[in-house]
C-alpha cells in the first residue's frame, strides 16, 4: 500500500530550465510534506518542506506547491544547474507523540544536462 | 563535524551472523529513528525513539532490536541475519516539532548490509 508516490522514476532537464517533481499521495492525515535530496553514497538530505495548511513555500530556488484536494505537491527548481543532479525523494509526515513518521516516495532521479 | 554518524558504513557477513549498527547524533535532538531501503530503493521507518523510549515500532521481525542508552545514541542489533536482510540502514534525528516548519529530520550517511 504505497501512500506516497512519485511516478516519474527520471527526469531529464536542459540547464537553466526549470525542473518540476511530482508527487502523490492518499492519505489526508499528514501533516507536512518535505523534499529530500539524495546524492549516491549518502543519506538524504532536507530540501524544503510545506505545511499541510499551506499552499505554497518558497526557498531561493526552490518552491514546494501542496494541491490538498488533488493531494498532489510538486517542487520546482529554477534555474537548474548541474549541481542539482540526483535523486529526490518527496515524504510525507505524521507526528506520533513527538516523533515524526516520514513516508516516503520511491524517488525519482534528476539529471541536469548541461 | 558529522551530525548524524553510524559505523560501520559497510558490513557483509554470513547468514546466520549477529550484528550491531550504530549511530549517534551531536545535534541535540530527543528523537532518532531507523530507517531501512530496500533493493527497490524504498525508504521506510523502521523505528523512533523519544528521549530514550520507543515511540514507533513498525512491523519489523523480531530479530532486529533497537537499543538507546542514552538520547543521542541510538543502535540496531540484528540477531540471525537473513539474506532479505540485505539493504542500507540509515539512521536519522530531529528536534521536537515546530509548528511553524514541522520536524526535520537529519540521516546519516547509511550503513551498507550485505549478507551472503
Amino acid at each position: 500500500d504505497q501512500q506516497v508516490k512519485q511516478n516519474s522514476p527520471s527526469l531529464s532537464v536542459q540547464e537553466g530550465r526549470i525542473s518540476i517533481l511530482n508527487c502523490d499521495y492518499t492519505n489526508s492525515m499528514f501533516d507536512y510534506f518535505l523534499w529530500y535530496k539524495k546524492y549516491p553514497a549518502e543519506g538524504p538530505t532536507f530540501l524544503i518542506s510545506i505545511s499541510s495548511i499551506k499552499d505554497k513555500n518558497e526557498d531561493g530556488r526552490f518552491t514546494v506547491f501542496l494541491n490538498k484536494s488533488a493531494k498532489h505537491l510538486s517542487l520546482h527548481i529554477v534555474p537548474s544547474q548541474p549541481g542539482d543532479s540526483a535523486v529526490y525523494f518527496c515524504a510525507a509526515s505524521a507526528t506520533i507523540q513527538g516523533a515524526q513518521k516520514l513516508v516516503f516516495g520511491q524517488g525519482t532521479r534528476l539529471t541536469i544536462n548541461p | 563535524d558529522t551530525a548524524v554518524s553510524q559505523t560501520p558504513k559497510y558490513l557483509v557477513t554470513q547468514m546466520g551472523n549477529d550484528k550491531s549498527i550504530k549511530c549517534e547524533q551531536n545535534l541535540g535532538h530527543d528523537t532518532m529513528y531507523w530507517y531501512k531501503q530496500d533493493s527497490k530503493k524504498f525508504l521506510k521507518i523502521m523505528f523512533s525513539y523519544n528521549n530514550k523510549e520507543l515511540i514507533i515500532n513498525e512491523t519489523v521481525p523480531n530479530r532486529f532490536s533497537p537499543k538507546s542508552p542514552d538520547k543521542a545514541h541510538l543502535n540496531l542489533h540484528i540477531n540471525s541475519l537473513e539474506l532479505g536482510d540485505s539493504a542500507v540502514y540509515f539512521c536519522a534525528s530531529s528536534p521536537l516539532p515546530r509548528s511553524s516548519s514541522g520536524n526535520t529530520i537529519y540521516f546519516g550517511e547509511g550503513s551498507w548490509l550485505t549478507v551472503v
